[in-house]
């Protein structure tokens, strides 16, 4: 089966810069995604790693590492909207379009 | 207009009651998903659906059914409500051809079952 792990909650301050990790178990690993949901929203795509390695968009950049089974998502200069809670989400080779999601991480942003 | 649009976007209704959530998209994708989250458990996959002829049972579809009544459609059904059944349901489609294939999703239907 596939099983994700990712811390429950973190709080940083405006401008700081936050990681959340996301440790993963599955056969036939695909891919790593992440997305974005505020409170009560549609969850959005923020990216999407296949492979080892760091991708930059913005603010955000996220970075998988296959034989470590673990992969990040780095928000910097945290703004207030960034409150929100994140998922990772793995693909399988098993499952192609499908996506097991973790069970999120609440980032809350103080002033 | 929204790409994903879910109805209705709240409902309360008692148990024992069918209760059908419609899910329709503008996207032109094949590829069409039910998810179920409840607080603390992230998105659970109820059904998903490759094209009109495709229907698959993900980890949670007892208690649940659906129906492709085109590309563009997808509706979830609850045949017998029941009050664990509560919860935030969302859709969402994808392209298998869209560069990384994220998942598009509806702004979601709010359950509540007494």
């Amino acid at each position: 089966g596939q099983s994700l792990e990712q811390p429950s909650e973190v709080t940083a301050v405006e401008g700081a810069i936050v990681q959340i990790n996301c440790t993963y178990q599955t056969s036939g690993f695909y891919g790593l995604s992440w997305y974005q949901q505020h409170d009560g929203g549609a969850p959005t795509f923020l990216s999407y790693n296949a492979l080892d390695g760091l991708e930059e968009t913005g603010r955000f950049s996220s970075f998988l590492s296959r034989s470590d089974s673990y992969g990040y998502l780095l928000l910097q200069e945290l703004q207030m909207k960034d409150s929100a809670s994140y998922f990772c989400a793995v693909r399988s080779t098993d499952s192609w379009g499908k996506l097991q999601f973790g069970a999120g991480t609440q980032v809350v942003v103080t002033p | 207009d929204a790409d994903v649009t879910q109805t209705p976007r709240n409902r309360i209704t008692k148990t024992g009651k069918r209760i059908m959530l419609e899910c329709s998209q503008t996207k032109g994708h094949d590829r069409m998903y039910w998810y179920r989250q409840d607080p603390g458990l992230g998105l659970r996959l109820i059904y998903y659906s490759f094209d009109v002829k495709d229907i698959n049972k993900g980890e949670i579809s007892d208690g649940y059914s659906v129906s492709r009544q085109a590309q563009a459609k997808f509706s979830l059904s609850l045949e017998s409500a029941i009050p664990n059944q509560t919860a935030l349901y969302f859709c969402a489609t994808s392209d298998q051809t869209e560069p990384n294939q994220p998942q598009h999703f509806g702004d979601g239907t709010r359950l509540s079952i007494l």
